[in-house]
């Protein structure tokens, strides 16, 4: 079992340049989550998506995209990058269920110029 | 007025003794509580979860629930150089997907 793999490790994009962070999971998880980790910030979640095909806003989604593509698989997209997306990001997903705990992928540093 | 507040610290403790780390949230709803650590340039990972008030133990580890208080905590016994990490407080509120982090407790546990 890989968990939870997220693709690329580090990226570095000039402003108004668009990417896709890629996300999957092999658990058979039903729910899938973005969050970006700023220092000071804490982690702060982008979008969220509870099942195939549903995605929700999260605290911070104003720059970005989601695409989930099918059950292993949640995109983020950067359309139009800015400095203020220099972060890392995480994907999780978790197993939907009375009590939810959730399993993070290793993260994407992403440094915008 | 954040959903979740952590003492950013750093705290310092020796080997071998207690590390008691500290978490409050506001919404009064909130279901489910968890601590992850976060090693230096690593991603979170859950250590413990905690639903019910009181304590729950694991190992080395306990953590302390107080809905009453909104207050829950982790204490680490016999600390080791190998829990220095930031530990993260968790909370879902219960409304499904919504979880909510701390900025993290920088622990260093020194040898």
């Amino acid at each position: 079992n890989a968990g939870v793999t997220q693709t690329p490790k580090f990226q570095v994009l000039k402003t108004g340049q668009s990417m896709t962070l890629q996300c999957a999971q092999d658990m058979n998880h039903n729910s899938m989550y973005w969050y970006r980790q700023d220092p000071g910030m804490g982690l702060r979640l982008i979008y969220y998506s509870a099942s195939e095909g549903t995605t929700d806003k999260g605290e911070v989604p104003n720059g970005y995209n989601v695409s989930r593509l099918n059950k292993r698989e949640f995109s983020l997209r950067l359309e139009s990058a800015a400095p203020s997306q220099t972060s890392v990001y995480f994907c999780a997903s978790s197993e939907w269920g009375e009590w939810e705990t959730q399993y993070f992928g290793p993260g994407t540093r992403l440094l915008v110029l | 007025q954040k959903e979740v507040e952590q003492n950013s610290g750093p705290l310092s403790v020796p080997e071998g003794a207690i590390a008691s780390l500290n978490c409050t949230y506001s919404d009064r709803v909130s279901q489910s509580f968890f601590w992850y650590r976060q090693y230096s340039g690593k991603s979170p990972e859950l250590i413990m979860s905690i639903y019910s008030n009181g304590d729950k133990e694991d190992g080395r580890f306990t953590a302390q629930l107080n809905k009453a208080s909104q207050y829950v905590s982790l204490l680490i016994r016999d600390s080791q150089p190998s829990d220095s990490a930031t530990y993260l407080c968790a909370v879902n509120n219960g409304n499904g997907n919504q979880f909510y982090f701390g900025t993290g407790t920088s622990l260093t546990v020194i040898p």
